[in-house]
């Protein structure tokens, strides 16, 4: 099985801010990795897959990089609609998630 | 529209079977691989299992390997979920997600609403 770790758990940033969230895996996942968004209340909304192509309909201030171990998603200037919950998963081999980073309002 | 929408949610107590249900509409079902994702209250998100177009792959996540079975019905754009031998820590909401692939599990572009399942006696 392979482990997503994902830090910090809490990510506190100011609106118009850069957010950098970051993501490790146990063992390399080459670039098979995508992000997802949750706010509450709501499923997960698909925001990047290959480690960096945003998905349709994904403002361009969503970035993502990496490959192998290390990942990063990055959001250039935070708009109040961005403070959610983030999740990375890898599907080099059977899916499994990090365990998330909370994006919150500083 | 892609839909997903998930039913069989309810309250079971330890021990005892219960069967999720899907229902997709607005894309052809048989052409993508189905999964169930978990999310216990309060918690992250755990891949339960997935089932490529033709049933021809299944996978489980350890924790529920040996209790629960997924499956899926193209001719009624449907997919399932028996679990067997529930305990409190399946109690979750279960989401059905679409994956981009056909025939291998990759990473999902829709999901379901969720329904949500409670064992507790």
């Amino acid at each position: 099985e392979i482990v997503m770790t994902q830090s910090p758990a809490t990510l506190s940033v100011s609106p118009g801010e850069r957010a950098t969230l970051s993501c490790r895996a146990s063992q390399s996942v080459s670039n098979n990795l995508a992000w997802f968004q949750q706010k509450p209340g709501q499923a997960p909304r698909l925001l990047i897959y290959g480690a960096s192509t945003r998905a349709t309909g994904i403002p361009a201030r969503f970035s993502g990089s990496g490959s192998g171990t290390e990942f990063t998603l990055t959001i250039s200037s935070l708009q109040s609609e961005d403070f959610a919950v983030y999740y990375c998963q890898q599907y080099n081999n059977w899916p499994s998630f990090g365990q998330g980073t909370r994006l919150e309002i500083k | 529209e892609v839909q997903l929408v998930e039913s069989g949610g309810g309250l079971v107590q330890p021990g005892r079977s219960l069967r999720l249900s899907c229902a997709a509409s607005g894309f052809t079902f048989d052409e993508y691989a189905m999964h169930w994702v978990r999310q216990r209250p309060g918690k992250g998100l755990e891949w339960v299992s997935g089932i490529t177009w033709n049933s021809g792959i299944m996978g489980y996540a350890d924790s529920v390997k040996g209790r629960f079975t997924i499956s899926r019905d193209n001719a009624k754009n449907s997919l399932y979920l028996q679990m067997n031998s529930l305990g409190p820590e399946d109690t979750a909401f279960y989401y059905c997600a679409r994956d981009i692939s056909p025939s291998a599990f990759y990473y999902f572009d829709y999901w379901g609403q969720g329904t949500l399942v409670t064992v507790s006696s």
